[in-house]
C-alpha cells in the first residue's frame, strides 16, 4: 500500500470556522490531489498539485484553498466552513499523471454543524 | 464536460451468482480504471485498461475496454461476500491528465 496518511480522520466543526486537513505521503510522488466524495456524486476534484508550490483548481474549488511547501505534505483549508462542505475528503497521489493511476489515503470525515 | 455513467447504481445478489457492471460515456478516454472502495476507506486501484478491446483478468474479475474506448465493463464470476463494496470507474483524458469519475456501483453479495 502507498504510504499516505490523512489527519484528522474525523472532525466536527461549526459553520464559519476555518479548517485545515493534512495529507502526508512517504512515496515521494510529485502529484497530489484533494477530492470530496458525496453520495450520488462520486469523487470530485477540489485542487491538485504538480510540485512544491505548484497547485491548480479542480472542479469544485470554491471555498477551498491548498498549500504545498514540501513534497510530502499537501494541506487543504476550508476558509470559512459551511454545511455544504460536510463530506468525506480524500487525498490521492500519483507518480506520473500520464498513467492516471492514483493511490488514495483513508479519508477524513468532516461534519460542519 | 465529459461524463461517465455507471450502471446499475446498486446491486444486491446471492453468493455464487455472476454479475456485470457497466461504465459508459459519449467521450473517448485514453485509459480507464476500475477502483474498489470499502466503507471507511479510500478507493483502491484494481486495473487500468488503455487499448480499445483490451480484456484483463484479475482472478474472478474480468475487465473490458470498449473498442472505441468510450465504455468499459466489469464482470464478476461466482461472486463472494468479500467482493462487497463500491466499484468506481474513472477515465483519463489527455488534455489535463485528470480523471473523470463515475458515481459508482454499490455491490452487496449476500452469503
Amino acid at each position: 500500500d502507498a504510504g499516505i496518511t490523512q489527519s484528522p480522520r474525523h472532525k466536527v466543526t461549526e459553520t464559519g470556522t476555518p479548517v485545515t486537513l493534512r495529507c502526508h505521503q512517504t512515496e515521494n510522488h510529485r502529484y497530489m490531489y484533494w477530492y470530496r466524495q458525496d453520495p450520488g456524486h462520486g469523487l470530485r476534484l477540489i485542487h491538485y498539485s504538480y510540485g512544491v508550490k505548484d497547485t491548480d483548481k479542480g472542479e469544485v474549488s470554491d471555498g477551498y484553498s491548498v498549500s504545498r511547501s514540501k513534497t510530502e505534505d499537501f494541506l487543504l483549508t476550508l476558509e470559512s466552513a459551511t454545511s455544504s462542505q460536510t463530506s468525506v475528503y480524500f487525498c490521492a497521489i500519483s507518480g506520473s499523471p500520464r498513467s492516471y493511476e492514483q493511490y488514495f489515503g483513508p479519508g477524513t470525515r468532516l461534519t460542519v454543524t | 464536460t465529459q461524463l461517465l455513467e455507471q450502471s446499475p447504481q446498486f446491486l444486491s445478489i446471492q453468493e455464487g451468482e455472476n454479475l456485470t457492471v457497466y461504465c459508459n460515456s459519449s467521450s473517448v478516454f485514453s485509459s480507464l480504471q476500475w477502483y474498489r472502495q470499502e466503507p471507511g476507506e479510500g478507493p483502491v486501484l484494481l486495473v487500468t485498461v488503455v487499448t480499445g478491446g483490451e480484456v484483463k483478468k484479475l482472478k474472478r474479475l474480468t475487465f473490458q475496454f470498449g473498442d472505441a474506448r468510450k465504455d468499459s465493463s466489469l464482470h464478476i464470476t461466482a461472486a463472494q461476500p468479500g467482493d462487497t463494496g463500491l466499484y468506481l470507474c474513472a477515465g483519463g483524458e489527455n488534455s489535463n491528465y485528470q480523471l473523470i469519475w463515475g458515481a459508482g456501483t454499490k455491490l452487496i453479495i449476500k452469503p
